[in-house]
């Protein structure tokens, strides 16, 4: 079975501000899918990034950064420069059997 | 449509009523999920179609729920008999059927049994 634990319920950082969100995953697969999905107060999962599990390079996106480590089952999400945008839920999910399993989610604030 | 589209976006039922939820997937999408999203916690698998068919209906709260995709496009998502405990958002999600393929979600149904 697939969990995926986010330890961080709510953080608070002040704009302009480096942030790092943690990830923890659990699977029996030897190949699987690891995903970031943004969730703002609209209601609608935005996904973010993709990652194959065979591919631990890490990745970076404009402020976005992810880093992704088999040897300690995590798949952390860095924001560089925090802007009040980036205020939002932000879930981590593993995809395994068809479906997605998500963390329970990390709730940023960013304050002006 | 551009992308997925759920109807109503809320709903408030009597605790008792049946309630039927709508999805959109974007067009040419084969797969298609509903998930269940409570307050404050991430969203729950509930079923997945490829095209008409059922593959997995393993969460399943209880046999009050029922989903369809009659055609292969539009699914519904009924509950009968609703209960408090089945307050939540219905989020559906649709994609391509590939494992490596991200999932694009509605905005969700938040369903409000009082």
């Amino acid at each position: 079975a697939q969990k995926v634990t986010q330890a961080q319920t709510e953080i608070s950082v002040v704009e302009k501000e480096d942030v790092t969100l943690d990830c923890v995953y659990e699977t029996r697969d030897t190949t699987y899918y690891l995903f970031w999905y943004k969730q703002p107060p609209s209601g609608e999962l935005v996904f973010l990034i993709r990652r194959n599990s065979f591919d631990e390079q890490n990745e970076i996106s404009g402020r976005y950064s992810w880093n992704f480590q088999k040897s300690t089952s995590s798949f952390n999400f860095t924001i560089t420069a925090s802007q009040v945008v980036d205020s939002a839920v932000y879930f981590c999910a593993n995809f395994g059997n068809e479906k997605l399993t998500f963390g329970t989610g990390t709730r940023l604030t960013i304050i002006p | 449509g551009a992308g997925v589209s759920q109807s109503p976006r809320y709903k408030v039922a009597k605790r008792g009523q049946d309630v039927a939820l709508r999805c959109d997937p974007i067009s040419g999408h084969v797969s298609l999920f509903w998930y269940q999203q409570a307050l404050g916690q991430g969203p729950e698998f509930l079923t997945y179609f490829q095209n008409e068919a059922q593959l997995d209906k393993s969460g399943l709260p209880s046999d009050r729920f029922f989903a369809e995709r009659p055609e292969g496009s539009v699914s519904t998502l009924k509950i009968q008999r609703t209960q408090q405990e089945d307050s939540a958002v219905y989020l559906c999600a649709s994609s391509l059927p590939r494992q490596n393929t991200e999932a694009f979600f509605g905005q969700g149904t938040r369903l409000t049994v009082v």
